[in-house]
């Protein structure tokens, strides 16, 4: 079982949120882990977006728009991150990322279709 | 402004090597820390290597023992030293700066291709 699952698609419309799941493998608690978001884009590298690990501890990409935002959701040990009023520029890859055991484990990534 | 710039991809045969470099500008490499992230075309992301600013690093059990990290401080710049390609290596290599574990700065890739 991998170290993170994402959802491999989502589908959305203009205007409504979007909450991308990252779910940790049974046994890794996600309390204690900062999550990455990512946005990659075609023919362009991955851009940060943010990461939480708690409303006290998160970090917002420079220039990234306050309706990019993370959360989690201990009841399923899943990090999320949340788009609200989606635009159609937001269709991309999404990638989340954590540290784990001293190396970077990043998410198999959800392809996000604003239609 | 900050800027990352991968070179050296290319094809090579299985069993070979190949050195990527990743020249900086705007910051100073041997300050920060610095990433190697890889993504076959079409696929998702993998992280490969890290180097810390004090000199430590760290591999992907997928490439241990066979990528070396590596920096030159007076070039600006951060080498990864790949040996015993496999076809498996073919990918996308990024360079990427890390700001306390923010990947905030991405090269725009170098391609390696392992094939005979």
């Amino acid at each position: 079982q991998a170290v993170l699952t994402q959802p491999s698609s989502l589908s959305a419309s203009p205007g409504a949120p979007a909450s991308l799941t990252c779910t940790l493998r049974s046994g890794i608690n996600v309390g204690p882990y900062k999550i990455y978001w990512y946005q990659q884009k075609p023919g362009s590298p991955p851009q940060y977006l943010l990461r939480y690990k708690s409303d006290s501890d998160k970090q917002q990409g420079s220039g990234v728009p306050s309706r990019f935002s993370g959360s989690k959701d201990a009841s399923a040990n899943a990090g999320i991150l949340l788009i609200s009023g989606l635009q159609s520029e937001d269709e991309a890859d999404y990638y989340c990322m954590i540290w784990h055991n001293s190396a970077v484990v990043f998410g198999g990534g959800t392809k996000l279709t604003v239609l | 402004e900050v800027k990352v710039v991968e070179s050296g991809g290319g094809l090579v045969q299985p069993g070979g090597s190949l050195r990527l470099s990743c020249a900086a500008s705007g910051f100073t490499v041997s300050t920060n820390y610095m990433n190697w992230v890889r993504q076959v075309p079409g696929r998702g992301l993998e992280w490969v290597s890290i180097m810390y600013s004090g000199g430590s690093t760290y591999y992907a059990d997928s490439v241990q023992g066979r990528f070396t990290i590596s920096r030159d401080h007076s070039k600006n710049t951060v080498f990864l030293h790949m040996n015993s390609l496999r076809a498996e290596d073919t990918a996308v290599y990024f360079c990427v700066r890390d700001i306390g574990g923010d990947f905030d700065f991405w090269g725009q890739g170098t391609l390696v291709t392992v094939s005979s």
